[in-house]
């Protein structure tokens, strides 16, 4: 199963965009990127997926590079409500397990 | 909706003691899983279920004990635990275990064993 790799952690300006980066070099090609994040003792919480294109939702975008290889999160506009571990996900190319990596700790500074 | 519920929100047991977690949704989702989140680490997969049977039990010491009486309910029993089995238990389900089907986690269980 592939691996990811993130930094452990980041600080952004509230208002500015965050840019999470993620590796995660020997995904195959059938492996979708999910994110989530999870604020402190919370369940994690869904935030976006993909495969191959880049895509857009109420929360964030996904930028897929062309050879998959790696990732990036954006939050456009940063809020404090933002601050949490994002952890970028490739699935199980055997099922639907989700094989947890150390993910990012963003924290938004005021 | 996208909801899963766990319950207690809380739990403090002995390591004699017998007691359960309970997680349910409403979704309509057929793949139930189970994971286990020490402070500080990221959570952990236990086990899974799909369609009322458990597909994938990642090793998991039997003094947990999955159940899946229905396909909108799961619950792990639990009994004579460690310490060290104190933790976050998460709970998650999807439409199924095939491909693009996003998880939705429940709040947790913060579990103590005394």
């Amino acid at each position: 199963d592939a691996k990811t790799t993130q930094p452990p952690s980041m600080d952004c300006a509230e208002g500015r965009a965050a840019n999470l980066p993620c590796n995660h070099s020997t995904i195959s090609g059938n492996e979708y990127v999910y994110w989530y994040r999870q604020i402190h003792s919370q369940g994690p919480q869904y935030i976006i997926h993909g495969l191959k294109n880049n895509e857009t939702n109420e929360m964030a975008s996904l930028i897929i590079t062309e050879d998959r290889k790696s990732s990036t999160l954006i939050l456009p506009h940063a809020t404090l409500r933002d601050t949490a571990v994002y952890y970028c996900i490739v699935r199980s190319r055997t099922g639907n397990q989700f094989y947890f990596g150390t993910g990012t700790s963003l924290t938004v500074i005021p | 909706d996208t909801e899963v519920t766990q319950t207690p929100k809380h739990l403090v047991m002995g390591m004699t003691n017998k007691k359960s977690l309970k997680c349910e949704q409403h979704m309509g989702h057929r793949a139930m899983y189970w994971y286990k989140q020490k402070a500080k680490k990221p959570p952990e997969l236990m086990f899974v279920y799909s369609y009322e049977k458990l597909s994938i039990n990642e090793s998991v010491p039997s003094r947990f004990s999955p159940e899946c009486p229905n396909s909108s309910l799961l619950n792990l029993h639990l009994h004579a635990l460690q310490p060290e089995d104190s933790a976050l238990y998460l709970c998650a389900s999807s439409q199924s275990i095939g491909a693009s089907d996003t998880q939705y986690f429940g709040p947790g269980t913060r579990l103590t064993v005394l």
